[in-house]
């Protein structure tokens, strides 16, 4: 079975310039996971879908991050315009999470590391 | 905000001893998950513990959870320099459902 997979696995940006990150989830899996990991932190949530809707994205600083999964498969997330504290690496997991009983195990990619300067 | 604390945050051990790290979250949950991260790659899945229940083991992982205490524990039996990670504790929260929520990590390292 694929996992997910995302790209690119690294990027350096300055700073006010924008960025996008692609995810494509384990074909078959409702929800989607974007995650930010700053060094030495836990991931944080940043948004949530079920299949192409937003679940929760109450942690997300919309004045400069946006995310889109349409078709309810692919996922993009952009930041726009990047600031220093961007820095971290961007993780994409997916789930079963809508099945019945729920099966809530998240499957993580390999993550995006972005370094603003 | 993290729901989940771990507690110690960096564990360093010798091949063949017990690792245990310990997880507390906030509010009542659907379930309690650990995931390991090894160094610039993805979290793992590790083990999933359902909050009815109150113990299980997968291999030489053992998990408990204490609900009445908002806490679990991991315990890595006879510990292998390639157990050397980060492990995190997520909780789905009973109102949140789907949405995991980490803690901060222990950092364990495992030497030969």
């Amino acid at each position: 079975e694929a996992g997910v997979a995302q790209s690119p696995r690294y990027k350096i940006i300055e700073k006010r310039q924008s960025v996008a990150f692609w995810c494509n989830p384990i074909s078959g899996h409702a929800t989607l996971y974007w995650y930010q990991q700053i060094l030495g932190q836990g991931p944080k949530l940043l948004i949530q879908f079920q299949n192409n809707g937003v679940v929760d994205d109450s942690q997300l600083p919309k004045d400069r991050f946006s995310a889109e999964r349409l078709k309810g498969v692919d996922s993009t997330l952009k930041i726009q315009p990047a600031k220093l504290e961007d820095s971290a690496v961007y993780l994409c997991a997916s789930s079963l999470a809508e099945q019945a009983p729920p099966e809530p195990e998240a499957f993580f990619g390999q993550g995006t590391r972005l370094t603003v300067v | 905000s993290q729901q989940g604390e771990e507690d110690p945050q960096a564990l360093s051990i010798q091949e063949g001893e017990n690792a245990t790290m310990n997880c507390s979250y906030k509010t009542s949950i659907n379930n309690l998950q650990w995931y390991r991260q090894n160094s610039g790659r993805g979290l793992v899945h590790l083990i999933l513990i359902r909050s009815n229940e109150r113990e299980k083991h997968s291999g030489r992982l053992r998990v408990t959870l204490d609900t009445s205490k908002k806490s679990s524990s991991l315990l890595i039996t006879a510990s292998r320099a390639a157990d050397t990670a980060s492990y995190f504790c997520a909780t789905e929260a009973t109102d949140s459902w789907g949405k995991l929520q980490f803690g901060a990590g222990t950092q364990v390292v495992v030497t030969p």
